[in-house]
């Protein structure tokens, strides 16, 4: 099945900088790669995704990238706010008969300080 | 705007003991799924179901057994808790197979 690595699983940055979080994927049918903010107390919350006919993918401060022949990507949050600090899931799903069936990361807790 | 509903939001189980997890969506969607999640290992998917009348184990299935009631309804069933059972647990739903998964807020359950 599919294998999902989510880097670094903490995460702490000052105000106004940028936040990084990787992942890496097993299965090379994965074909749909979205990322969710869960913040204490709720659920996971899809923030942005990427199909695997995209390279990059951006939202105002947030930025996905994908890099299919590593089966890596990431995501970027730039000029990070406080309200940033949240846990940061990533997933990747699959196809075919594994469609809908989504491998989840670990988690990144980012925290940013004011 | 309620989206993915679910109860209840918290509760106490002795080990032995029996519950059902009632989970409900209004986005008209076709796929349902339920969700455990343990400190430092993220979202493991226990039972999905793609479409109305059809249910699928997921990676953690052992325990429990899911009933898709209707398109809307899909309830998670611990027939004899364990204290391995004690997590938070999500139900979620999609447009379709594949498509975006739209989380409830989670329901907080303790086997003791």
């Amino acid at each position: 099945g599919e294998n999902v690595e989510q880097h670094p699983s903490t995460l702490s940055v000052q105000e106004g900088d940028s936040a990084v979080i990787k992942c890496t994927y097993s299965d090379s049918a994965s074909n749909y790669f979205p990322w969710y903010k869960q913040e204490l107390g709720k659920g996971p919350q899809l923030i942005i995704d990427i199909r695997s006919n995209v390279g990059e993918k951006k939202d105002q401060r947030i930025a996905v990238t994908l890099n299919k022949t590593a089966k890596h990507f990431s995501l970027h949050i730039t000029e990070t706010q406080p309200e940033d600090s949240a846990v940061y899931f990533c997933a990747a799903q699959g196809a075919g008969t594994n469609a809908g069936k989504s491998t989840f990361g670990d988690g990144t807790t980012l925290t940013v300080k004011p | 705007n309620a989206g993915v509903t679910q109860t209840p939001k918290f509760q106490v189980l002795k080990t032995g003991q029996s519950m059902t997890l009632q989970c409900a969506q209004d986005m008209n969607h076709n796929s349902m799924y339920w969700y455990r999640q343990d400190p430092g290992m993220g979202l493991r998917l226990i039972y999905y179901s793609a479409s109305e009348g059809t249910t699928d184990k997921g990676e953690v299935p052992n325990g429990y057994n899911v009933s898709r009631l209707n398109k809307r309804e899909f309830s998670l069933r611990l027939e004899s808790a364990a204290p391995s059972q004690t997590s938070v647990y999500f139900c979620a739903s999609s447009e379709t197979q594949g498509g975006t998964i739209y989380f409830g807020e989670g329901s907080w359950l303790t086997v003791v």
